[in-house]
């Protein structure tokens, strides 16, 4: 089976940096996305890894630690925005590219 | 970002009733189209992975016969809630990935089934 960890909630001002992990035990891993939804829309991609180490995009930088089962979503300069729900997801080989995901984390961004 | 369009986007209906989504890839021909259900504050749950021209898959827990998956064609894929019941109400997701589209899905707006 899979096993995907992320906390429930978080809460950063405005202007922080704030990181969100993500934990996850698979079988036949391929690779992890980060999702950002925001309440009652469907999910904006944001970051897609394969491979261990850290990707860079924006205000929004993605890690991964293939050997340690471990991501996590690195969001700077946080804005107002920035408030909703955020969700780690992983695909397996062979299973037709379907995401699993997380528990996904609540991310409130206060003044 | 390629579009997927989902419709309708929010349905209410009474109990009983079968309520069908369609799901649209509008610039690109989706080969897999998957299927999610959403309770609220939860994560997304897969329900099913749709093939053109082929079966659905469905996953373990989904009643199949419940959840009717039609994907007649590279662009359009649907979704029928048979006898809905309010239990069934929530938001329903579907995302779409292409022919050689090996990494990203992309979403659908989402609808949001209400049964009373």
């Amino acid at each position: 089976g899979q096993n995907i960890d992320q906390p429930t909630e978080m809460t950063a001002t405005e202007g922080a940096i704030v990181q969100i992990n993500c934990t996850y035990q698979t079988s036949g891993f391929n690779g992890l996305f980060w999702y950002q939804q925001h309440a009652g829309e469907a999910p904006t991609f944001l970051s897609y890894n394969v491979l261990d180490g850290l990707e860079e995009k924006g205000r929004f930088s993605s890690f991964l630690s293939r050997s340690k089962g471990y991501s996590y979503l690195l969001l700077k300069e946080l804005q107002m925005k920035d408030s909703a729900s955020y969700l780690c997801a992983v695909t397996r080989g062979g299973g037709g590219n379907k995401l699993t995901f997380g528990t996904g984390t609540q991310l409130k961004v206060e003044l | 970002g390629a579009v997927v369009s989902q419709h309708p986007s929010w349905v209410i209906c009474k109990s009983g009733t079968s309520v069908k989504i369609e799901c649209r890839s509008l610039d690109f021909q989706a080969t897999t189209m998957f299927w999610y259900r959403q309770f609220p504050k939860q994560s997304l749950m897969l329900m099913a992975t749709s093939n053109e021209g082929s079966k659905a898959t469905y996953e373990q827990g989904v009643e199949k016969d419940k959840f009717l998956i039609n994907h007649a064609s590279l662009t359009l894929s649907t979704l029928t809630v048979t006898s809905a019941h309010p239990e069934d109400s929530s938001f329903y997701i579907c995302s779409a990935r292409g022919t050689g589209r090996t990494t990203e899905a992309f979403f659908g707006q989402g609808t949001r089934l209400t049964v009373v």
